[in-house]
């Protein structure tokens, strides 16, 4: 089993839509949960973190955690072209190691 | 500006020529690391280092050696390269215990 697995898609989803990207992890003393998101031919950037069981909102953006299930998730609500790349789901396991997961690619169409 | 740099940006070398790529970042962070990235197995960590002359071994580790003799500088070299070496390397940093790790605009490696 993979330390960190998502669905590589690609997901599509219209413009205006709330685009859902899922994760789960298997080390269950797992602190630190990040999401990237990395345009084509570009480096991985960071744009949501969370630590702590339920709900984290920036901007458009949701984080949630449920540590029960070992499962995290990015909603991108509002969804635009411009959010067209590969989010990336990371976790800091119980021993300090970032592992990442292979990362789905998510389309926006227009 | 605050920035991790690469060098180079592109390689095309031959099976057993030794090449290095250096990375350096101007934000006097304790932590690098450096990763790779092949299609369908995510960002795997080759290497990191924890502070000067402090370095481990990350998951995939065998091929590569680094060095951390300064602070801002943490070079990753292949001694005797393979094809299946061939991958997009990025170098990162970061600050111990701060959420943000910085990424370097990634080299892209060909192994002949």
């Amino acid at each position: 089993q993979k330390e960190v697995e998502q669905n590589s898609g690609p997901l599509s989803v219209p413009e205006g839509a709330i685009a859902s990207l899922n994760c789960t992890y298997s080390d269950r003393g797992s602190q630190s949960f990040f999401w990237y998101r990395q345009y084509s031919g570009k480096s991985p950037e960071l744009i949501m973190f969370i630590y702590s069981n339920g709900d984290k909102e920036d901007g458009r953006f949701t984080a949630q955690l449920n540590k029960a299930s070992q499962y995290v998730s990015l909603l991108i609500r509002d969804s635009q072209p411009s959010d067209s790349a590969t989010y990336l789901c990371a976790v800091t396991t119980r021993a300090q190691k970032l592992v990442f997961g292979q990362g789905t690619r998510l389309t926006i169409n227009p | 500006e605050a920035q991790v740099t690469q060098n180079p940006r592109y390689l095309i070398t031959v099976t057993g020529k030794k090449l290095t790529v250096t990375c350096s970042q101007n934000m006097n962070h304790e932590y690098m690391s450096w990763y790779r990235q092949d299609p369908g197995l995510g960002l795997r960590q080759i290497y990191y280092s924890m502070n000067v002359e402090v370095t481990d071994k990350g998951d995939v580790p065998e091929g590569y050696k680094v060095s951390r003799k300064e602070k801002r500088n943490f070079p990753l070299i292949l001694e005797s390269p393979s094809p299946n070496q061939t991958s997009l390397y990025f170098c990162a940093s970061m600050f111990p215990g701060e959420e943000t790790q910085y990424f370097g605009p990634g080299t892209r490696l060909l192994v002949l």
